[in-house]
């Protein structure tokens, strides 16, 4: 299976601690992108991250990229209750334009 | 930004009926359109692709006659779960994606199938 993994699969910190969740995958990339999913409701992105990309920012969110070891991190700093999801990784390979999830990481922020 | 929408997003049927999930690009022409399952507490599983006026390619272990896929026009595609049974029960996420070369990829809020 191409399906990369996430660790840990679940994660509980309180509000204002950091998160920080890791994919890894197995062939080479063009992108790895990470997604947030809210208990039974669908995907929304949060940030694309391109194979000669090593880190990037958005808000709170930090994404780091290590081609060689093939692996990501998602980084949630000052993390809040709202944060509460579950966040999965996603990489698109080079052919078909497949999107191939990790098996995801339920980050669970308590008040 | 672009918005995908699913109907309906939840449905019911007894076992052996067919049901028909509609995912639609609303403000985009999706060149291309994917349909995951999502199971309880797991990750998505891409089913197949389907690409305007083409055959849908089915990913290995997936009927394709089964779920049968028609991506009829650059703002629909259809997923039809033919003769149900409670083992199909499951999340179905459709995605679209646009301009040749767009990496990104625009979720549908998804459709909860229950079988009885």
């Amino acid at each position: 299976s191409q399906q990369g993994e996430e660790d840990p699969q679940a994660l509980s910190i309180q509000e204002g601690e950091n998160a920080t969740m890791n994919c890894s995958y197995k062939t080479s990339i063009n992108n790895l992108q990470w997604y947030r999913q809210n208990s039974g409701r669908g995907l929304v992105h949060l940030i694309l991250i391109r194979s000669n990309e090593r880190e990037k920012h958005s808000g709170r969110l930090r994404v780091t990229l290590d081609t060689s070891k093939k692996s990501s991190s998602l980084l949630i700093t000052a993390s809040r209750a709202a944060d509460t999801a579950s966040y999965f990784c996603a990489t698109l390979y080079n052919q078909g334009g497949k999107l191939i999830f990790g098996q995801g990481t339920e980050l669970s922020v308590k008040p | 930004g672009a918005v995908v929408s699913q109907h309906p997003s939840r449905v019911i049927c007894k076992s052996g009926t067919s049901v028909k999930i509609e995912c639609r690009s609303l403000d985009f022409q999706a060149t291309t359109m994917f349909w995951y399952r999502q199971f309880p507490k797991q990750s998505l599983m891409l089913m197949a692709t389907s690409n305007e006026g083409s055959k849908a390619t089915y990913e290995q272990g997936v009927e394709k006659d089964k779920f049968l896929i028609n991506h009829a026009s650059l703002t629909l595609s259809t997923l039809t779960v033919t003769s149900a049974h409670p083992e199909d029960s499951s999340f179905y996420i459709c995605s679209a994606t646009g301009l040749a070369g767009e990496d990104e990829q625009f979720f549908g809020p998804g459709t909860r199938l229950t079988v009885l």
